[in-house]
């Protein structure tokens, strides 16, 4: 199975709150990361988490991290349709300085 | 202002023939890498180098090779022998050696179409 897992798709109405959903499989992962993926463009950095924390929150961007169960979730407060992209989340298995994405979820922002 | 330039943003291949693509950085950054992104599957690693003269296969490196003559500069070739080149193409940095999260600067991407 993959290493990092994502739903394809998400479709939210504006002014609506988005939870994008990950898994991963290697618990020796030390970060986890969102990035972001506009059309035609490469990704940029939204934010990242250390494998101790359990929540991180940056303006409208709230990252939960379930250790446990392997659970990675970024949660848009007050989507705008300028948040319409691909996001990708992101781990660092087994130590590996070289990150394995998933393969992102298309999110989707309707008036 | 420092970042990741790839050119050409748009290109053209006959079938059989090789495609280079640039990738520049002025970052300073040790590490370089090169993934390849297809509709729905995410991005898959090409190939990747750690420092200048030495690099590493990654996930799908066949049809595909790269040099590393210069810290700034990453080039990846899209040879003839890469059975389905048609994609979009990302280049990424990253400086090694500093403790804490890997984050990864990308280029804009460059989009080869195999006519």
């Amino acid at each position: 199975g993959e290493d990092v897992e994502q739903s394809l798709f998400l479709s939210v109405r504006e002014g609506d709150s988005s939870v994008i959903n990950c898994t991963y499989t290697d618990s020796s992962s030390t970060y986890l990361y969102w990035y972001k993926q506009e059309p035609g463009a490469g990704l940029q950095l939204l934010t990242y988490i250390f494998s101790n924390m359990d929540m991180k929150q940056d303006q409208r961007l709230t990252v939960l991290l379930n250790k446990k169960d392997k659970h990675l979730s970024l949660r848009i407060a007050d989507t705008q349709t300028g948040d319409s992209a691909i996001y990708f989340c992101a781990e660092n298995p087994g130590g590996s300085y070289i990150p394995t994405f998933g393969r992102g979820t298309s999110l989707i922002v309707h008036p | 202002d420092g970042g990741i330039t790839q050119s050409p943003k748009y290109l053209f291949r006959k079938e059989g023939q090789n495609v280079t693509l640039s990738c520049e950085q002025n970052l300073n950054h040790d590490a370089m890498y090169w993934y390849r992104q297809d509709p729905g599957q995410g991005l898959r690693l090409i190939y990747y180098s750690q420092i200048v003269n030495d690099f590493q296969k990654g996930d799908i490196a066949e049809g595909y090779s790269v040099s590393r003559e210069k810290k700034e500069s990453f080039p990846l070739t899209v040879t003839s022998a890469q059975k389905n080149p048609t994609a979009f193409y990302l280049c990424a940095s990253t400086r090694r050696g500093i403790s804490g999260a890997n984050v990864l600067t990308f280029g804009a991407g460059s989009r080869l179409t195999v006519l």
